[in-house]
C-alpha cells in the first residue's frame, strides 16, 4: 500500500481556485490515484481518479506529473459548499479499502 | 439509482450490550465494505464482503463481525460494546471486489453509533 502525504488543512475564499498536492513516493506501476471528499456525519464521496497526466470532470481536475510521486486535486472557484475532508488514495482496489489517511480539510470562507 | 443506504442512523447503546447495523449497496453491486471512522483514528477498514464470502479484514478484535446475504446486503455485529466504539460505521459498495483498480467505492451516510 502506498503511503500518501497531504496537508492537514488549507484555507480559501469563495471563487478561488484550491489545490491540494498528495505526495506518493512509493507508488506502484498498477496504482491508480484516486480522491473522495468528505462532509460531517456523511461518507465520502468519490471526486475523481487517475493513472497518469491529467483527468478532468464536472467537479475537478487531476493532475500527475510524469513520475507519478505526487498528484494535484485542482478545485475551480470553490463555493462555502466544497468545506470539506478531502483524502488521496492510492492503489488498486483491495488496497485502498485499508486506509485512507488523515485527509485535507479545506474551510472556505465568504 | 438508489445509493447505498444505511439502517439505523442513529443508535444508542450502552456497555456490555451487542449491536446490529444494516447495509444495502447499490443495485448490482456485489461488495461491500464496512469502515470505522473516529476523530481520533480516521477511517478504518474493517472488512469486505463478496458473494457472501469474507474477502479481506482489518485490524479490528474478533468483537466486530459480519456477513452478507444473497442478494448482498450487508450486516455488522459488535458484541460486548465497549466506549470506544462509539464512532460513525460507514458502508461503501462496489460493483467487483479486490481485482480492479479503477474500481469505485460507494458509500452510505454511515450509522452513528454512541455507547455510554
Amino acid at each position: 500500500l502506498a503511503k500518501t502525504t497531504q496537508p492537514v488543512s488549507m484555507d480559501s475564499y469563495e471563487g478561488q481556485e484550491v489545490n491540494i498536492t498528495c505526495s506518493h513516493n512509493n507508488i506502484a506501476t498498477n496504482d491508480y490515484i484516486t480522491w473522495y471528499q468528505q462532509f460531517p456525519s456523511q461518507g465520502p464521496r468519490f471526486i475523481i481518479q487517475g493513472y497518469k497526466t491529467k483527468v478532468t470532470n464536472e467537479v475537478a481536475s487531476l493532475f500527475i506529473p510524469a513520475d507519478r510521486k505526487s498528484s494535484t486535486l485542482s478545485l475551480p472557484r470553490v463555493s462555502l459548499s466544497d468545506t470539506a475532508v478531502y483524502y488521496c488514495l492510492v492503489g488498486r482496489s483491495n488496497d485502498y479499502k485499508l486506509s485512507f489517511g488523515a485527509g485535507t480539510t479545506v474551510t472556505v470562507r465568504a | 439509482k438508489a445509493g447505498v443506504t444505511q439502517t439505523p442512523r442513529y443508535l444508542i447503546k450502552t456497555r456490555g450490550q451487542q449491536v446490529t447495523l444494516s447495509c444495502s449497496p447499490i443495485s448490482g453491486h456485489r461488495s461491500v465494505s464496512w469502515y470505522q471512522q473516529t476523530p481520533g483514528q480516521g477511517l478504518q477498514f474493517l472488512f469486505e464482503y463478496f458473494s457472501e464470502t469474507q474477502r479481506n479484514k482489518g485490524n479490528f478484535p474478533g468483537r466486530f463481525s459480519g456477513r452478507q446475504f444473497s442478494n448482498s446486503r450487508s450486516e455488522m455485529n459488535v458484541s460486548t460494546l465497549e466506549l470506544g466504539d462509539s464512532a460513525l460505521y460507514l458502508c461503501a459498495s462496489s460493483l467487483l471486489a479486490g481485482s480492479t483498480s479503477t474500481d469505485t467505492q460507494y458509500f452510505g451516510p454511515g450509522t452513528r453509533l454512541t455507547v455510554l
